[in-house]
C-alpha cells in the first residue's frame, strides 16, 4: 500500500515570493491534516479536512495560507507571500475514518525562504 | 503553552538496555496518548498508543505506561536496539474535541553499541 505522498520534499525561496505544496493522502482516507513543524518542534495542526470540508482551519494563518482539498482526495497548500519566519517542514497526514485509527504522515516538505 | 511536554531532548542508551522516555501533560481533557517514532527526513509514523482508561499497553518490545494522576506517560523500550535510534514524538489527543492530536517537542534517542 503506498503511503501518503508529498511534493516537493525541498524547496527554497526568495521571501515575498508565492509557494505550493502537494499531498496525495492514501486511498480512501477521508481525514487529511496539514502540520507545521519548526526546528526542534513537534508537528503543529494548520489545517484539517474531512473529504472536501475544512473542518478546523483555526491554526492556519488566513492572511498568507490557503489550502484546498477540491474532491476530497489531494490537497495543496499554499504560502503567499512567504516571510522568512515559515521556514519549517511541513507535513500532511491522512487518517481512514473511524476515531481510533493513527494518522499516517507524509515525508514532509522542507520550506527554506531567504 | 504547551500542553504537551517532554523535558528530555535527548536520550542515549546502550544497546540490550531500557529505554524510558517520559512525557507530562496538562490537560485533563485528553483521554487518547500516542507515540510516534521519526527519522531524519521522514515523516513521524505510529508507534503505540493507550487510552485513558488504560494505565498499560504492550506492543513487543514497546511499552506504554500512563499515570493519570501524574498526567505523566512513558514509553519504555526494551531491549534497545541501535535501530531505534530517532526522535519519539508523544502525542495527546482529546476525543471530543475532534481528533486533533498535539505533540510534544519530542526526545532524540540514540543506541549505542
Amino acid at each position: 500500500e503506498a503511503g501518503v505522498v508529498q511534493s516537493p520534499r525541498y524547496k527554497i525561496i526568495e521571501k515575498k515570493q508565492p509557494v505550493a505544496f502537494w499531498c496525495n493522502p492514501i486511498s480512501g482516507h477521508n481525514t487529511l491534516y496539514w502540520y507545521l513543524q519548526n526546528l526542534g518542534q513537534g508537528p503543529e495542526l494548520l489545517i484539517r479536512y474531512e473529504n472536501e470540508e475544512a473542518v478546523d482551519d483555526s491554526q492556519l494563518p488566513k492572511d498568507r495560507f490557503s489550502a484546498e482539498r477540491l474532491k476530497g482526495v489531494d490537497s495543496t497548500l499554499k504560502i503567499q507571500p512567504a516571510e522568512l519566519g515559515d521556514s519549517a517542514v511541513y507535513l500532511c497526514a491522512s487518517k481512514a475514518a473511524g476515531v481510533d485509527n493513527e494518522q499516517f504522515f507524509g515525508p514532509g516538505t522542507r520550506l527554506t525562504v531567504l | 503553552d504547551q500542553q504537551v511536554k517532554q523535558n528530555s531532548p535527548s536520550l542515549s542508551v546502550q544497546e540490550g538496555r531500557i529505554s524510558i522516555l517520559n512525557c507530562d501533560y496538562t490537560n485533563s481533557m485528553f483521554d487518547y496518548f500516542l507515540w510516534y517514532k521519526k527519522y531524519p527526513a521522514e515523516g513521524p509514523t505510529f508507534l503505540i498508543s493507550i487510552s485513558s482508561i488504560k494505565d498499560k499497553n504492550e506492543d513487543g518490545r514497546f511499552t506504554v505506561f500512563l499515570n493519570k494522576s501524574a498526567k505523566h506517560l512513558s514509553l519504555h523500550i526494551v531491549p534497545s536496539q541501535p535501530g531505534d535510534s530517532a526522535v519519539y514524538f508523544c502525542a495527546a489527543r482529546n476525543t471530543g474535541g475532534g481528533n486533533k492530536l498535539t505533540f510534544g517537542t519530542g526526545t532524540q534517542l540514540k543506541v549505542e553499541l
